[in-house]
């Protein structure tokens, strides 16, 4: 499993943009990149996952360069409660294991 | 549609004790993977059941073992606890589908405390 680097923490205000960049330089082939979400004392919540270019849904876009060697999580007009931490995961799906590292504290003020 | 959910909520036990946590999958799903995370860390892989079987395993001693039983439902058995032992205990479930196996639903947890 790719091992994958992400900054510790990260600050915004409310109504702005938030984009978390994942490193992940040993990504094989078969990795799918995978995102995740944990409020305090909660199980994570899955966001988003993507194999290249970019990815969109209700919550979030993932966006994956061609060489596939980061990835940016980004999260439109933040909000209070989207302060959290979040994990970026790379893996191909075979070993069904998720392995998170520490994650990404992101804090939002108003 | 009910998602995850775990028992108990809380639970305080005696270092050498044993325990039991248990663990129920959102409708539809048929693989339960278990997560042990202290506090400030990323959850840390324990194993994972499917058809009654354990299929993945992490780097956790014996003292921990499981069970899935044939409603897809989970046991997490902890022996011989340790102070270290004491984290939240987190499930999940998911779809025996390739694509779909990084798409976990994790329920609340089982906050374990060992004295």
């Amino acid at each position: 499993l790719a091992k994958t680097t992400q900054p510790i923490s990260m600050d915004s205000y409310e109504g702005q943009e938030v984009n978390i960049t994942c490193s992940h330089n040993n990504i094989a082939t078969n990795d799918y990149i995978t995102w995740y979400q944990q409020f305090p004392s909660q199980g994570p919540r899955f966001i988003i996952q993507g194999y290249k270019t970019k990815v969109t849904n209700e919550v979030a876009s993932l966006f994956i360069p061609a060489d596939r060697k980061s990835s940016t999580l980004s999260l439109p007009r933040v909000s209070l409660s989207d302060t959290a931490v979040y994990y970026c995961l790379v893996g191909d799906g075979n070993t069904d294991k998720l392995i998170f590292g520490t994650g990404t504290r992101l804090q939002v003020f108003p | 549609d009910a998602g995850v959910t775990q028992s108990p909520t809380h639970l305080i036990k005696t270092r050498g004790q044993q325990v039991t946590l248990r663990c129920s999958p959102k409708s539809g799903h048929d693989t339960v993977s278990w997560y042990q995370q202290a506090l400030g860390q990323g959850p840390q892989f324990i194993f994972q059941y499917y058809e009654e079987e354990e299929r993945q395993r992490g780097n956790f001693p014996d003292r921990f073992s499981g069970h899935q039983f044939p409603n897809y439902s989970s046991e997490l058995n902890v022996n011989a606890l340790l102070l270290g032992d004491s984290a939240l205990y987190l499930c999940a479930s998911s779809s025996n589908d390739r694509y779909l196996a990084y798409e976990q639903y994790f329920g609340p947890g089982t906050r374990l405390t060992v004295t």
